[in-house]
């Protein structure tokens, strides 16, 4: 069965440091895509970036990038030159194929990352 | 601009009761998904449909059900709410389609209280 797993409940970064937060998955499906979210105290859900399992290169949107390692099943979010507004929860997310028979859209447990100043 | 709208921002309900929880979007999305966000255990898939009167159970569908007469409203529903549902609920809506960059779109949340 499809999973996210989020080993990070918690993570502390130094403001202008880069931060890698973790995020692994289980599929059966060789079509899928994965999916970073944004939910800071305020609560609304912010997408940040994409991936899909056909992707050969990385994805990046301005500061955030995702690190892709299809082999080991891993999707991790690098945030470069963190800011005090990236204090927030962060959940990545995962949408299967039609292969599984379904269109199930998951997410993790989240980490919840603070910026220090 | 693209809208998810959740029927209550707040909702206190008693032990026992029949709760609805509704949904609407305005993009024309064939999928809808509803979870419950708890702390420390993320976001949880209740129930989704990928087209009217079309649905699928979730991860955790004991205790709900869910309704999609008309495309743009997805409807759960608490049979006879007990404490343990009291949590965050929220409603999310995607395109059809193959898997691609399918980007979800969320409701604000209901926060559902049950004494």
């Amino acid at each position: 069965a499809q999973k996210i797993t989020q080993t990070q409940p918690g993570m502390f970064v130094q403001e202008k440091e880069a931060v890698t937060l973790d995020c692994t998955y289980d599929t059966s499906d060789q079509s899928y895509g994965l999916f970073w979210y944004k939910q800071p105290s305020s609560g609304e859900m912010i997408f940040l970036i994409y991936q899909g399992s056909y992707d050969e290169q990385n994805a990046t949107e301005g500061r955030y990038s995702l690190n892709f390692q299809k082999a080991r099943k891993s999707a991790n979010l690098v945030i470069s030159a963190s800011q005090l507004g990236d204090s927030a929860m962060y959940f990545c997310a995962m949408r299967e194929g039609r292969n599984s028979g379904t269109y199930k859209y998951i997410f993790g447990t989240g980490t919840r990352l603070k910026v220090l100043a | 601009d693209v809208k998810v709208t959740q029927s209550s921002r707040y909702l206190v309900k008693r032990t026992g009761e029949k709760v609805f929880l509704e949904c609407v979007q305005d993009m024309d999305h064939e999928n809808m998904f509803w979870y419950r966000q708890d702390p420390g255990l993320g976001l949880r898939l209740i129930y989704f449909s990928y087209d009217v009167k079309m649905k699928e159970k979730g991860d955790i569908p004991e205790g709900y059900s869910v309704s999609r007469e008309k495309k743009e409203r997805f409807s759960l529903i608490l049979e006879s709410a007990s404490t343990n549902q009291t949590s965050m609920y929220l409603c999310a809506s995607i395109e059809g389609g193959e898997v691609g960059n399918t980007e979800a779109f969320f409701g604000q949340g209901t926060r559902l209280t049950v004494v």
